[in-house]
């Protein structure tokens, strides 16, 4: 049962252009969600988060938007660069040490 | 400040044998957790260690299991191996286990083959 969901697993964007990563979740319980970058050969690495009581968090470049009645966040990068060709990972938690991963996408920006 | 060190990095074992991962948490850090990556199914947690006791536990089967020692290291083993182990092991440490409040800091994994 995959409780946190990447259906899209690769996007490709041209340099400069918005990258928009999509991930949908099922369990109502999750009140804290977050992003990762992984790069080869190294652990993920994490981007930026949410509480689930606000619907926008801004950190930079990257936006996280959560719709808690679709049951969907996104993580916006603008403008996207090619250091950010990586695979981003959304995980979710319900207060426990318990981080639960979707699938992954991988990003590839071109220049 | 050191970040979380596994060892080994890369692993190949046969199937019917065992292994022991081991993950060296950031100085402080009291919370380790292990994950599994695989093709298409993302990380899979597996547990999580608080304080030497288990916390919290994935959904894998008993041929996995883990501890943690009081400098907060820890190791996971696998007993009786299976091709389908063949995977990325990740362990990540944190402060306190909270994901709210406290970030989740990755190892480079150990790349286990299974033959």
């Amino acid at each position: 049962d995959q409780q946190v969901k990447q259906n899209s697993p690769s996007l490709s964007v041209q340099e400069g252009r918005i990258s928009i990563l999509n991930c949908d979740y099922t369990n109502s319980m999750f009140d804290y969600f977050l992003w990762y970058k992984k790069y080869p050969a190294e652990g993920p690495t994490f981007l930026i988060s949410i509480s689930s009581i606000k619907d926008k968090n801004e950190d930079g470049r990257f936006t996280v938007f959560l719709n808690k009645s679709a049951k969907h966040l996104s993580l916006h990068i603008v403008p996207s660069q090619p250091g950010d060709s990586a695979v981003y990972f959304c995980a979710a938690s319900a207060y426990t040490g318990k981080l639960i991963f979707g699938q992954g996408t991988t990003l590839q920006v071109k220049p | 400040k050191a970040g979380v060190t596994q060892t080994p990095r890369y692993l190949i074992k046969t199937r019917g044998q065992q292994v022991t991962l081991s993950c060296s948490p950031i100085s402080g850090h009291r919370s380790v957790s292990w994950y599994q990556q695989t093709p298409g199914q993302g990380l899979q947690f597996l547990f999580e260690y608080f304080s030497e006791t288990q916390r919290n536990k994935g959904n894998f089967p008993g041929r996995f299991s883990g501890r943690q020692f009081s400098n907060s290291r820890s190791e996971m083993n696998v007993s009786t191996l299976e091709l389908g182990d063949s995977a990325l092991y990740l362990c990540a440490s944190s402060l306190a286990g909270t994901p709210s409040t406290d970030t989740q800091y990755f190892g480079p994994g150990t790349r286990l083959t299974v033959l």
